[in-house]
């Protein structure tokens, strides 16, 4: 079946120490999102890649990177995790980037930050 | 600016009984709309979208929603409450007068959790 595929599912890394979440899809789908989401919150937006175009959302902490090599994965990069990053990550994939097409989400990874 | 306001943050009804969650939007232009469920330590999954079409709007697992333009409302409903159903619901609405080729535009509401009770 076509998916979003995360991994790991759950992560734990120290104070500070860089972590990185991965993302893989077999949708062959054009556009790649990360979200955070903490407890009893909706889903925020980190950024996208439309192709290999980078979308930052201007509220997303420089602490935050990504990379998307390929069609298929993307990386979410922390390079500092401070307590206040423990959250659950989301990738999500659409097929264009538009008002009518739906998203598709991974399971998540869910951050520990120690 | 667009805005989505989903009115009841938790909702509880015995299995079998009719499911009610309440989402109010704002938009300036014509919104798309979508409602996606969550169920624990899991991804959104899609349930329904409207997009111009229809406005009575029928989705998996029984759920359906109806766009009424002059309330400014996008109520997703379900006959019968299934065990199953216990989760989170998100209504998201997307604005064309926003889209500049980013799903930035995407605004979630707040979330309803809805328990079933057998």
């Amino acid at each position: 079946d076509a998916m979003v595929i995360q991994n790991p599912r759950y992560q734990v890394t120290q104070f500070g120490k860089p972590v990185t979440l991965s993302c893989s899809q077999t949708l062959n789908h054009n556009v790649m999102y990360w979200y955070q989401q903490k407890s009893s919150q909706a889903p925020k937006l980190l950024f996208h890649y439309y192709d290999k175009d980078f979308n930052n959302e201007a509220d997303t902490p420089d602490n935050f990177q990504s990379r998307r090599p390929n069609t298929s994965f993307c990386f979410l990069d922390i390079r500092s995790p401070g307590l206040g990053d423990a959250a659950m990550y989301l990738c999500a994939t659409s097929y264009q980037a538009g008002t009518e097409s739906p998203l598709h989400f991974g399971n998540g990874t869910r951050l520990t930050v120690t | 600016a667009q805005s989505v306001t989903q009115l009841d943050s938790h909702v509880s009804v015995s299995e079998g009984t009719p499911v009610l969650l309440r989402c109010n939007y704002s938009s300036s232009y014509s919104p798309s709309l979508f409602w996606y469920v969550q169920h624990p330590n899991k991804g959104l999954q899609l349930l329904l979208k409207y997009t111009s079409a229809a406005t009575l709007v029928k989705g998996i697992n029984g759920f359906e929603a109806e766009f009424k333009k002059s309330e400014t409302s996008f109520h997703l409903t379900k006959p019968s409450a299934h065990m199953s159903d216990a989760a989170e619901y998100f209504c998201v609405v997307s604005d064309l007068m926003n889209y500049g080729g980013s799903q930035g535009n995407l605004i979630f509401g707040k979330g309803t959790k809805l328990s079933v009770k057998p």
